[in-house]
């Protein structure tokens, strides 16, 4: 079955310091990923989408692209702010189904 | 424009009774999804619906069941509580079928059991 594999949390940084969350998925075709994020007391927003091999979806300065041949879609942030502190979860939606399949979700606490 | 929204935002029950949690999905939205997250277990889907209709269900027993209105809100209704069903619900809402169609999350009904 359709499954997303998060690195294991929970992640502590020092604000400015560069941040990578690793996402990796098994599905069968070319699902659709998607990052959200939570944050304390809150549902979940949508951060960045890709929808096909070599997308590259953005937002907020964060990045992720969909990297078909090893089966990723990687979360960076160049610079992180406190503001950042939340949980962030990665997640895959395959053609004709519509539930989301979410990864465990990764807890990152910045520091200032 | 307002985001999906969710009431009542806390509700607790105790063991045995039945709960009944309301979404609204965002204007133009036709499709509704109910997830569970509970504590170390992630997020699971619960239900689609779409059009007024369930198109799907996750694993879940039947005492988890609800419906969508002709105004594409929704209901989540859970009887037999019990201590496991303990979790924090989301509604989502999506503007149609398309897989690369995002869902948009609401911020939950914590479900307290006692």
């Amino acid at each position: 079955g359709n499954s997303v594999t998060q690195m294991e949390g929970p992640v502590t940084l020092s604000e400015e310091a560069f941040l990578t969350i690793n996402c990796t998925y098994t599905a069968t075709g070319y699902p659709s990923l998607f990052w959200y994020v939570q944050y304390p007391g809150e549902g979940l927003q949508l951060l960045l989408k890709a929808t096909k091999a070599d997308d590259k979806g953005s937002n907020k300065g964060f990045e992720a692209t969909y990297r078909k041949e090893t089966t990723s879609f990687h979360l960076e942030k160049g610079s992180v702010q406190v503001s950042d502190s939340a949980v962030y979860f990665c997640a895959l939606r395959s053609p004709g189904a519509q539930k989301l399949v979410f990864g465990q979700g990764t807890r990152l606490t910045i520091n200032p | 424009e307002a985001g999906v929204t969710q009431s009542p935002t806390h509700l607790i029950k105790t063991r045995g009774q039945q709960a009944t949690l309301r979404c609204s999905p965002i204007s133009g939205h036709t499709s509704v999804y109910w997830y569970q997250q509970a504590l170390g277990l992630g997020l699971q889907f619960l239900l689609w619906y779409d059009e007024g209709e369930e198109r799907n269900r996750g694993n879940f027993p039947p005492r988890f069941s609800g419906r969508q209105f002709p105004n594409y809100s929704s209901e989540l209704n859970v009887n037999a509580l019990e201590l496991e069903d303990s979790a924090l619900y989301l509604c989502a809402s999506s503007l149609g079928q398309g897989s690369n169609q995002p869902q948009h999350f609401g911020d939950g009904t914590r479900l307290s059991i006692l």
